[in-house]
Parts: C-alpha cells; structure tokens; sequence
C-alpha cells in the first residue's frame, strides 16, 4: 500500500509569491491534516479536511487555506508570501475518526527568499 | 501555549539499555497520546499511542506509560539500539471535539551509541 505522497519536495518562492502543495493521502484515507514544522515552533497545526470539509482549523493567519478533492487529495495554498512562511510543510491522512492514527508524508521543504 | 512539553531536548544512551522519553501536558481535555519518531528528511513515523482509558500500552520494545494525574506520559524502549537513533515527537488530541488535530511537543533527539 502507497504511502502519504507530497510534491514537490522542495520549493523555492521569493517573498509576496503564492505557493500551491499538494498531498495524496493513503489509499482509503478520508482525513488530510496539515502541520508546519519550523525550528522554533515545532509542529503546529495548520487545518484538516474530512470529505472535502474543513474540519478544523489552526491559528494560521487567512493566508493559508486548503481544499480536498472528492478522491481525498488535498492542496494547501500559501498566498503573498513571508520569509517566515519558510518550513517543512507536512501533510497526513487517517482512517476516519479521530482516534485513528495519522500517517505522515515525507513533507515539502519551502525556502522563502 | 505550549499544551505539550518535552523538557528534554536531547537523550544520549548505550546500545542495550533502557531510553525512557518524558512528555507532560497541560490540557486535561486530552484523551488520546501518540509518539512518533523522525529521521531527517522523512515524515513522523507513528511508533505507538495510548488512550487515557489505559495507563499502559506495549508494543515490543516499545511501551507507553500514561500517570493522568499528573498529567505525564512517557516512552521506554527497551533495549536500545542504534538504528533508534531519531527525533521523538509526542503528541495528544481531544478526540471529541478536535478531529484528527495532534498537538506535538518540541521533540527529543535520542542518540543510541553502540
């Protein structure tokens, strides 16, 4: 079974650019989360989607958003960005309930220059 | 707010011996604590978790030890090996009200020496 799938890998945007990520979770996976990790601030959660729904949301400013496609794809847009917005950007699925595990994707690594 | 606490930020131990990893949180409305651990350049790998009906849970060399009373978790691996070598993230959810959302704590690296 495939595992979380991120692309690209890597990514280089300059400051006030926009950046689209993409996430294809574990065949069978209704559930997409988001998470930031950056050095001073660990993993943070960014949002969730559930059947094309936001679920939950992070405190993120309204710069980031996401959607989920009816196959359960997911993509995380960044608009006008920051050099703080440079990070690994991860991405994970899980079943259904939120007991269910999340299993991650290797994540996408964003420069801001 | 930092709900999730590792006060640890790194953990060096022999081949062989135990590692235990400590996590505490502040939020009472967790429910649900997982650990997982990352090599560079890969994703968290999901090690093991516990519900907080539970105050244990073991997975091989792997056990969970949950004290909610004082709000205290924690990881032994037993015993230690090099390729256990990585960053172990704790985390925790309120499976009520938060979906799938995990808080995670800042991380431990472990170094396993032979």
């Amino acid at each position: 079974k495939a595992g979380v799938t991120q692309t690209p890998r890597y990514l280089i945007k300059t400051r006030g650019q926009q950046v689209t990520l993409s996430c294809s979770p574990i065949s069978g996976h209704r559930s997409v989360s988001w998470y930031q990790q950056t050095p001073g601030q660990g993993l943070q959660f960014l949002f969730e989607y559930f059947s094309e729904t936001q679920r939950n949301k992070g405190n993120f400013p309204g710069r980031f958003s996401g959607r989920q496609f009816s196959n359960s794809r997911s993509e995380m847009n960044v608009s006008t960005l920051e050099l703080g917005d440079s990070a690994l950007y991860l991405c994970a699925s899980s079943l259904a309930s939120s007991k269910n595990i999340q299993y991650f994707g290797a994540g996408t690594r964003l420069s801001v220059l | 707010d930092q709900q999730v606490k590792q006060n640890s930020p790194s953990l060096s131990v022999q081949e062989g011996r135990i590692s235990i990893l400590n996590c505490d949180y502040t939020n009472s409305m967790f429910d649900y604590f997982l650990w997982y651990k990352k090599y560079p350049a890969e994703g968290p790998t999901f090690l093991i978790s516990i519900s907080s009906i539970k105050d244990k849970n073991e997975d091989g060399r792997f056990t969970v030890f949950l004290n909610k009373s004082a709000k205290h978790l924690s990881l032994h691996i037993v015993p230690s090996q090099p390729g256990d070598s990585a960053v172990y993230f704790c985390a925790a959810s309120v499976s009520e009200t938060s979906g799938s959302r995990l808080t995670f704590g800042e991380g431990t690296q472990l170094t396993v020496n032979p």
